[in-house]
């Protein structure tokens, strides 16, 4: 069945540094790929999407571009900011009929000054 | 302004109670979603809706309950059965139709006491 896998968190960056989250998934065909983010005691958004191989998502500074050949959906921004605490979740909508989304298991960011 | 919203926020309960967690949506969306969220584990689906007055099991269905009488309300019961129900509960909505966004709920705490 489809699943996702994410790197384990969490991630402790300063200020300014590189960011990568790794997320690699295993699906029917070619879906869609979606990041959303979790900031403390809230729920999801939709941080940003890719629908097609080779495509690339983009919001708020962060970027991921889908690989069909790696079958990877990797995470990135130049530079982090303290305000982008929080866990991350990469998601594969399903390959059924209906919209079930499987997610990983979420990485925790933090970042301090 | 357009969302889904889940109430209360926060909400205890003593052993051997039924609690329903409400959730309500005005995105005119027809499939509605419940998450349990844990820590490490991601989030992991409780049920899911496609249409008003049908609802199917999610993967960790056992001792929960849902109804959708109407397309905007989607709740969730936590019965008595259910073992281990102190967790964090994210409510979804989406439209129909295979790569789509989910919208998200600010989820409520559930605590048992």
């Amino acid at each position: 069945g489809d699943s996702v896998t994410q790197m384990e968190g969490p991630v402790t960056l300063s200020e300014e540094a590189f960011l990568t989250i790794n997320c690699t998934y295993t699906a029917t065909g070619y879906p869609s790929l979606f990041w959303y983010v979790q900031y403390p005691g809230e729920g999801l958004q939709l941080l940003l999407k890719a629908t097609k191989a080779d495509d690339k998502g983009s919001n708020k500074g962060f970027e991921a571009t889908y690989r069909k050949e790696t079958t990877s959906f990797h995470l990135e921004k130049g530079s982090v900011q303290v305000s982008d605490s929080a866990v991350y979740f990469c998601a594969l909508p399903s390959s059924g009929g209906y919209q079930k989304v499987t997610f990983g298991t979420g990485t925790k960011l933090q970042v301090i000054p | 302004d357009g969302g889904i919203t889940q109430s209360p926020k926060y909400l205890f309960r003593k052993e051997g109670q039924n609690v329903t967690l409400s959730c309500e949506q005005n995105l005119n969306h027809d499939a509605m979603y419940w998450y349990r969220q844990d820590p490490g584990q991601g989030l992991r689906l409780i049920y899911y809706s496609q249409i008003v007055n049908d609802f199917q099991k999610g993967d960790i269905a056992e001792g929960y309950s849902v109804s959708r009488e109407k397309k905007e309300s989607f709740p969730l019961t936590v019965t008595s059965a259910q073992k281990n129900p102190t967790a964090f509960y994210l409510c979804a909505s989406s439209f129909s139709g295979q790569n789509t966004e989910a919208f998200f709920g600010q989820g409520t705490r559930l605590t048992v006491v």
